[in-house]
């Protein structure tokens, strides 16, 4: 059993789109998170979300938006879509919150074109 | 501000060989330290972590010395194997700080 996992695998979408990925993890874990990977593998945390209350939010346009219906869930929705948005975005969890071991998704490939 | 980088960006080493991965931290207010491998198309993956208290930990082929006086953690991969071809991660983590931050990577290529 996949213990973080998200769709899609890959998310390809024209400029001025709106998209989401979703990410689910079955580990108990409270803490999730969105990581950004750029084209020079540089990892970067966008958003954390401890038992659905956002904890971290680094100073990522107001274009992407997390949503956690319930903790074990934490989908990105992405609006109007810019070419330097194109990445791959990654998913997290943790058992308690920041700064500690984390389980990683996939990733999900994102090409804006 | 908080960095954590890498001595080199690429690191070729022949099959059966030992392999050192280098990180060079910036805040010594850090106490947690992890690598992680991340192959092709994957997410990243834990491979050992340390914390401060420490200066030396080993695992199945590898081993994470870390050298607080000179803010320097290092990844030693013992035996090389073509399956350790990937690019490593180290990241730090400060107490009490919500997230870990991660360096540059760098990427490891066994040679046959």
């Amino acid at each position: 059993d996949t213990a973080v996992s998200q769709t899609p695998k890959y998310l390809v979408t024209q400029m001025g789109n709106d998209k989401s990925i979703k990410c689910e993890q079955n580990l108990g874990h409270d803490t999730m998170y969105w990581y950004k990977q750029d084209s020079k593998k540089f990892l970067k945390i966008m958003f954390s979300y401890n038992n659905k209350e956002l904890i971290i939010n680094e100073t990522v346009p107001n274009r992407f938006s997390p949503k956690s219906p319930d903790k074990a869930h934490l989908n990105l929705h992405i609006n109007s879509l810019e070419l330097g948005d194109s990445a791959v975005y990654f998913c997290a969890s943790s058992p308690r919150g920041g700064g500690e071991k984390l389980f990683f998704g996939s990733g999900t490939q994102l090409s804006v074109l | 501000g908080e960095s954590v980088g890498l001595h080199l960006p690429t690191l070729s080493v022949q099959e059966g060989d030992n392999s050192i991965i280098n990180c060079a931290y910036s805040n010594s207010a850090s106490d947690y330290f992890i690598w992680y491998k991340q192959e092709s198309g994957k997410g990243p993956q834990f491979i050992i972590d340390i914390r401060s208290n420490m200066d030396k930990r080993q695992g199945q082929r590898v081993t994470v010395l870390l050298n607080k006086t000179v803010k320097h953690l290092s990844l030693q991969i013992a035996a090389t194997q073509p399956g350790d071809s990937a690019v490593y991660f180290c990241a730090e983590n400060k107490e009490g700080a919500q997230k870990l931050v991660f360096g540059q990577g760098t990427r490891l290529t066994i040679n046959p």
